[in-house]
């Protein structure tokens, strides 16, 4: 049992390169969300989706993309990488509503 | 959008002391979560408050959902080198189907 797990650990792209971050649960879970952390930010929610083929934004959408084919996985993809993009990536998830969410190890993205 | 106001923003303390950290919004919440994070790594739910008045332990860590809804507080008793990290509070909204983060407090503990 894995829990969450995302990918890659560490990116590095150039301004106007597109990549998807990848996340994965093995817990079942029908709620998984995507969040950003930046230096005395918090998490911020920028998608979230209750469910397979549901999704929906959070505070900071902008320049974000997600779909959600599948109970397990739900990628996100960034459709042409900006500097304000540069940040740490937690996906999360959790069996029911937004409660008790369980964390991936994050992705740490740099955009140059 | 909502926000939870978490202080203090960073803690700096003995080995053995107690520590005390709270969140408090405008907006009333039906759930108060409490995280940890370790340097490199993801948020860990350290504890879960779901009605007004709760007070839930883990160990040596004591969190209460506050009476009036609005607010919540962790603490932690006799820290150890251990207890250093980011600690988080999250609520969510009756209704909402999101969490909102407060900034986070950032402990450190001098041996």
């Amino acid at each position: 049992n894995a829990g969450v797990t995302q990918t890659p650990k560490f990116q590095v792209l150039k301004t106007g390169q597109s990549m998807t971050l990848q996340c994965a649960q093995d817990m079942n879970h029908e709620y998984m969300s995507w969040y950003r952390q930046d230096p005395g930010m918090g998490l911020r929610l920028i998608h979230y989706s209750v469910g397979a083929g549901i999704t929906d934004q959070g505070e900071v959408p902008n320049g974000y993309n997600v779909s959600r084919s599948t109970t397990e996985d739900f990628p996100l993809r960034l459709l042409s990488a900006a500097p304000s993009q540069t940040s740490v990536y937690f996906c999360a998830s959790s069996s029911s509503r937004a409660d008790t969410q369980y964390f991936g190890p994050g992705t740490r993205l740099t955009v140059l | 959008g909502q926000q939870l106001n978490q202080s203090p923003q960073s803690m700096f303390i003995q080995e053995g002391e107690d520590v005390s950290m709270n969140c408090t919004s405008s907006s009333i919440f039906n759930t108060w979560l409490w995280y940890k994070q370790d340097p490199g790594e993801g948020p860990v739910l350290l504890i879960a408050l779901y009605k007004a008045g709760e007070l839930t332990s883990n160990g040596r860590l004591t969190a209460q959902f506050g009476i009036t809804r609005k607010d919540s507080f962790l603490n932690i008793s006799a820290s150890i080198p251990s207890d250093v990290g980011i600690y988080f509070c999250a609520g969510r909204i009756q209704g909402a189907q999101k969490l909102v983060f407060g900034q986070g407090t950032r402990l450190t503990i001098n041996p």
